[in-house]
């Protein structure tokens, strides 16, 4: 069974570029997460979609961040524009949905991520 | 509010020896409760899980015992490999099918 895709693995941009990560999750999960890692820090969530509904985006920074799953299988997050602080790993993750499972268990499948550096 | 809180690091300890990595949450309802390993070079990935009350995960010989009375969920493991040095990650799932993380320890075993 194929993993989670994420493309590009490496990017280096300057500040107040843009820049787009795209990711395909695991076939038949309807949960993606898009997960920002600082070097030395946790995965924090930026994005939780079920299909292709917004469950969670209250940790997104909205004036430069957006992320789309318009046909409720694959996802792209912009970032527009860049800054310093953006520099850091994004990790596309998805899961089984909670209900088909009947049990409270689903975890999370990871992407190699995204790489970004801001110059 | 949901939170992980785990023992900072580095860890450094000698091959073969015994590994604890503290683990404790703040959660409302009934989460389930993960370990994520971050091998060099490589993306997260399960290492075990637990869903309720004294349920013990298992993996690759590290275990880990999901404690209500004390909201911990620390890892263990008897006798560490270099192959082991890795960053590990614990983390909660709520009702809503979010995750929460901890900052991650990492381990580095020496031969």
């Amino acid at each position: 069974e194929a993993g989670v895709a994420q493309s590009p693995r490496y990017k280096i941009i300057e500040k107040r570029q843009s820049v787009a990560f795209w990711c395909n999750p695991i076939s038949g999960h309807a949960t993606l997460y898009w997960y920002q890692q600082i070097l030395g820090q946790g995965p924090k969530l930026l994005i939780q979609f079920q299909n292709n509904g917004v469950v969670d985006d209250s940790q997104l920074p909205k004036d430069r961040f957006s992320a789309e799953r318009l046909k409720g299988v694959d996802s792209t997050l912009k970032i527009q524009p860049a800054k310093l602080e953006d520099s850091a790993v994004y990790l596309c993750a998805s899961s089984f949905p909670a209900l088909l499972s009947g049990v409270n268990t689903g975890e999370l499948f990871f992407g190699e991520g995204s790489r970004l550096t801001v110059l | 509010g949901n939170s992980v809180t785990q023992m900072e690091g580095p860890v450094t300890l000698s091959e073969e020896a015994f590994l604890t990595i503290n683990c404790t949450y703040t959660a409302t309802g009934y989460p389930s409760l993960f370990w994520y390993v971050q091998y060099p070079g490589e993306g997260l990935q399960l290492l075990l899980k637990a869903t309720k009350a004294d349920d013990k995960g298992s993996n690759k010989g590290f275990e880990a015992t999901y404690r209500k009375e004390t909201t911990s969920f620390h890892l263990e493991k008897g006798s560490v490999q270099v192959s082991d040095s890795a960053v590990y990650f614990c983390a909660l799932k709520n009702n809503g099918n979010q995750f929460y993380f901890g900052t991650g320890t990492s381990l580095t075993v020496i031969p």
